[in-house]
C-alpha cells in the first residue's frame, strides 16, 4: 500500500509569511493531486500535477512534482488569512499495481494564517 | 461543492443502532466513491461503486459495512449496529464516466455515537 506523508502537521503563521508543505512518498505516484478543505465542507480540488518536475501556479499558490514522481510540494506566498484551512496531498490508489480512480490521501497539513 | 449532495449533514445514534448516509452524485457521473475522515486526519478509501456494482470495496470494513448504488437513487453507505469508533464524517465523491478523472466531493456527512 502506497502512503504519502505530509509535513509538517499544523503550521501557524503571520499574514505576509511566505510557506511551503510537503508530500512525499516512497512510492512513484503517476500523478499527484492537491485539495484544500475547510472546517464543515468537502475537499476542493486545486491542482493536479503529472509530470516529473512540473511546477504549476495558482496566484500566490505554487506547486511543484518531484522529478521522481515521489513528492511534491506546495508553496504560499504573502499568506492571508483566507488561506487557513486543511491542505491534502492525494494520488492514485493502486489495486494490483494498476493505478484505480481511487484516491489515496496523505494525512493533510493544518494551516492557520493570523491577521 | 455544490453538485455533490450528501444527506442528512448531522447524524446522531445510539450505539447499536443503524446509520444510512445517502450521496446523490453530479449529474452525469456514473462512478461514486466514499471515504472516512478521522478528527485531524487525512480522508481514507472506503469503496468505489458503478451503478448497481461495487467496484473496489477493499477500504471497508467486513462486518457491519455496507455500500449501494442502484439504478436509481442516491448512493447509500450502511452501518449497521453502529459503535462509538463509527464517529467520524463521511464523503462522497463523484467523477465522470471515464477514468483518472477529477473527483467532486461533497460536505460530508458527521455521523456522531453516543
Amino acid at each position: 500500500t502506497q502512503l504519502l506523508e505530509q509535513s509538517p502537521q499544523f503550521l501557524s503563521i503571520q499574514e505576509g509569511e511566505n510557506l511551503t508543505v510537503y508530500c512525499n512518498s516512497s512510492s512513484v505516484f503517476s500523478s499527484l493531486q492537491w485539495y484544500r478543505q475547510e472546517p464543515g465542507e468537502g475537499p476542493v480540488l486545486l491542482v493536479t500535477v503529472v509530470t516529473g518536475g512540473e511546477v504549476k501556479k495558482l496566484k500566490r499558490l505554487t506547486f511543484q512534482f518531484g522529478d521522481a514522481r515521489k513528492d511534491s510540494s506546495l508553496h504560499i506566498t504573502a499568506a492571508q488569512p483566507g488561506d487557513t484551512g486543511l491542505y491534502l496531498c492525494a494520488g492514485p490508489r493502486y489495486v494490483n499495481n494498476n493505478a484505480g480512480n481511487m484516491l489515496t490521501f496523505g494525512g493533510g497539513t493544518r494551516l492557520m494564517v493570523k491577521p | 461543492n455544490a453538485g455533490v449532495m450528501q444527506n442528512p449533514r448531522h447524524l446522531v445514534r445510539r450505539r447499536g443502532q443503524e446509520a444510512r448516509l445517502r450521496c446523490s452524485p453530479m449529474k452525469g457521473h456514473s462512478h461514486v466513491y466514499w471515504y472516512r475522515q478521522l478528527p485531524e486526519e487525512g480522508l481514507k478509501f472506503m469503496v468505489y461503486l458503478q451503478k448497481e456494482n461495487i467496484i473496489d470495496e477493499s477500504g471497508m470494513p467486513k462486518e457491519r459495512f455496507s455500500a449501494e448504488f442502484p439504478k436509481e437513487g442516491p448512493s447509500i453507505l450502511r452501518i449497521q449496529q453502529v459503535v462509538r469508533g463509527d464517529s467520524a464524517a463521511y464523503f462522497c465523491a463523484s467523477s465522470p464516466k471515464a477514468s483518472n478523472q477529477p473527483q467532486h466531493f461533497g460536505d460530508g456527512t458527521r455521523l456522531s455515537i453516543l
